[in-house]
């Protein structure tokens, strides 16, 4: 069975700091490896997707994500956060034979001024 | 492009009663799925459609929810009888193909008092 655990319910981080939001998964297959970002009251949109190849993905808005096999993690980072960054965060796995999505709990990113 | 839209935005029911929502996912698209999403938790899959057959309904509470895609286009999800339990945000996905992305709309927030 696969499982995603975000290690971090809630990051709060000051405007132009860096920050990284942590995953970890399991999985006894391969796995396909997805950031979501969720606005209030808005659906899901995807940051960005590890498939294959490389393991550092770049996504929207300036974030990054690095696939690290040994440590199953994929943690999310981000250089300078912006006040429009605050948002519930995802990761999520599929083993990419039906598509479906299994979620972590999100991570509440809080970007002060 | 339209989105993925969903309809109604919110609802409250007394328990008990009935509910229904709607999801119309983007055209072209043949793969659609239903998400439930709990207060603090991350969305879970409820069912899973590829045109209008069921790919994965592992998760679904059969003895009160019930999904249909009629004609592979629109669905439709209820919820009878409503439990305070299934107070929740409902999200619809759709992707081209199980293994694509997949794009959420803007969920249908629900209220079981």
């Amino acid at each position: 069975a696969q499982s995603v655990t975000q290690l971090d319910s809630q990051v709060p981080v000051f405007e132009e700091a860096p920050v990284e939001l942590r995953c970890n998964y399991s999985s006894s297959v391969s796995v396909y490896l997805f950031w979501y970002v969720q606005y209030p009251n808005q659906g899901l949109q995807l940051l960005l997707k590890y498939l294959s190849g490389s393991t550092l993905v770049k996504g929207i808005n300036g974030f990054e994500a690095e696939f690290n096999k040994s440590q199953t993690s994929f943690h999310l980072r981000k250089p300078s956060v912006h006040i429009s960054d605050t948002a519930e965060y995802f990761c999520a796995v599929s083993s990419g034979n039906t598509g479906k999505l299994i979620f972590g709990q999100g991570t509440t990113l809080q970007v002060k001024p | 492009e339209a989105g993925v839209a969903q309809s109604p935005r919110y609802k409250i029911i007394e328990k008990r009663q009935s509910v229904a929502f709607w999801c119309n996912p983007i055209s072209g698209h043949a793969t659609l799925y239903w998400y439930q999403q709990i207060l603090g938790q991350g969305p879970k899959l409820l069912i899973q459609f590829q045109n209008n057959g069921v790919v994965d309904d592992s998760q679904l509470p059969k003895d009160r929810f019930s999904a249909e895609r009629l004609k592979g286009v629109d669905s439709t999800l209820k919820i009878q009888p409503a439990k305070l339990e299934d107070s929740a945000v409902y999200l619809c996905a759709s992707s081209p193909g199980v293994k694509d992305t997949q794009y959420f709309g803007p969920g249908t927030r629900l209220t079981v008092l």
